[in-house]
């Protein structure tokens, strides 16, 4: 089976840095996926890491290292709409399906 | 603007009745989703298709859930008799090709309370 470990809340200020981090077991690996939820929302697809490295999509990155089951989410220039709540999600082996994380809410203060 | 829909966006029922929730999954999407979301359990998959065709379901109730896909711009998922504790958001996904887990494009929810 799969399972994710992240933090249930981060707080940080506007215009901060802030860090989400995800660790997981899998009895198989494909990637390792990162939601963005705002209250009473959808869940939003925000990026994908297939292969070890950084991923960059404007003030968001996400990391990924297989070898430590380790991956973080990194916010940069946080603004007050990034208060949401980021789940990863890992695919279940053989399976094209996605087991999300409990979830991370960040809360960001003026 | 492509997007997933999904109908009812709220529902409140009684305990026994039916409820069915509908989605229209993006066009040109081969692979549909079900999620429920509650506070306690979180989100949680309840059935996937692709082309149609039900790859796995075993997240849901059997004996009360159930899941198709008459074609190929519409998902159900329907629930006979419902109960409070179904009470929770049921999102729907949609994806396309082998990259369709990973990349999922989600619906609004419909809210369903049942009392």
């Amino acid at each position: 089976g799969q399972s994710l470990e992240q933090p249930s809340e981060v707080t940080a200020v506007e215009g901060a840095i802030v860090q989400i981090n995800c660790t997981y077991q899998t009895s198989g690996f494909y990637g390792l996926s990162w939601y963005q939820q705002h209250d009473g929302g959808a869940p939003t697809f925000l990026s994908y890491n297939g292969l070890d490295g950084l991923e960059e999509t404007g003030r968001f990155s996400s990391f990924l290292s297989r070898s430590d089951s380790y991956g973080y989410l990194l916010l940069q220039e946080l603004q007050m709409k990034d208060s949401a709540s980021y789940f990863c999600a890992v695919r279940d082996q053989g399976f094209q399906k996605l087991v999300f994380g409990t979830g991370t809410r960040l809360l960001v203060s003026p | 603007d492509a997007r997933v829909t999904q109908t009812p966006r709220d529902k409140v029922t009684e305990m026994g009745q039916e409820v069915t929730m509908r989605c229209q999954p993006i066009l040109g999407h081969n692979t549909v989703f079900w999620y429920r979301q509650t506070m306690m359990q979180g989100l949680e998959l309840l059935a996937y298709f692709r082309n149609r065709a039900p790859l796995d379901d075993s997240g849901m109730p059997k004996d009360r859930f159930s899941a198709e896909m008459p074609d190929a711009t519409l998902a159900t998922l329907k629930i006979q008799p419902s109960e409070p504790r179904d009470s929770a958001v049921y999102f729907c996904a949609s994806g396309l090709g082998q990259g369709a887990a990973d990349t999922q494009y989600f619906g609004p929810g419909t809210r369903l309370t049942v009392l």
